[in-house]
């Protein structure tokens, strides 16, 4: 059963603290994605990677780095946590081809204080 | 401007009946157009991949189409039950670009 998993469901973090996020697949995708998730604006996606040690912007880069030193593994760091980054994230991994699904983990749900 | 649109207002459809979801978008050429069914406080799940040379997909009781001159998705459940009910999400991979475009989704209530 292939699975993305995610460090936590549930993070309180303060403003001006650096926040980690961690996703690993075990389906050896090359493809891995970070989303977050707010009601009524969707899914919008913050970085990708095609590769280890590759990433890309998506649509809302601003106040996000990642990282992707393994190929199972893609890190989602807030450099400086803001209220306005309380959010749902979510990590994704799909195969090569980009018509192929995307498997999601189950989200962690960050709130900045 | 480029933009996927579903229908915001949640949908209520009696136990039985097939509920119909619209996904449309504008000024994108699709290479793929995907459904995700996205429960509660979890991630997305895959459902139907439909592919621009494709007008219809089957599998079980769901069916998707696809109409590239409308610029239009379908999705379609029959014989509904209560536990169809989720938020259901339209994907556009567009051909000239490697990710995923995702809609706000439409929330499906199936009352019994």
């Amino acid at each position: 059963d292939v699975k993305v998993t995610q460090s936590s469901r549930y993070l309180v973090k303060r403003t001006g603290e650096k926040v980690f996020l961690e996703c690993v697949q075990d389906m050896d995708h090359e493809n891995m994605f970070w989303y977050r998730q707010d009601p009524g604006l969707g899914l919008r996606l913050i970085y990708f990677s095609y590769d280890v040690k590759m990433k890309e912007k998506g649509d809302i880069p601003e106040g996000y780095s990642v990282s992707r030193e393994k190929k199972e593994r893609f890190s989602l760091i807030l450099e400086s946590a803001s209220t306005n980054q309380t959010s749902m994230y979510l990590c994704a991994s799909s195969g090569r081809d980009r018509g192929l699904e995307q498997y999601f983990g189950p989200g962690t749900r960050l709130t900045v204080t | 401007s480029q933009k996927i649109e579903q229908n915001s207002e949640a949908l209520n459809i009696q136990e039985g009946k097939t509920a119909t979801l619209t996904c449309n978008y504008t000024n994108y050429s699709p290479a793929y157009l995907q459904w995700y069914r996205q429960d509660p406080g979890r991630g997305p799940v895959f459902l139907l991949l439909i592919r621009e040379n494709e007008k219809e997909k089957r599998k079980e009781r769901l069916k998707v189409t696809f109409d590239t001159t409308l610029k239009q998705s379908l999705f379609h459940i029959t014989a509904s039950q209560p536990a169809d009910s989720a938020t259901y999400l339209c994907a556009l991979v567009p051909s000239s670009a490697s990710k995923i475009i995702f809609g706000s989704g439409t929330r499906l209530s199936i009352r019994p």
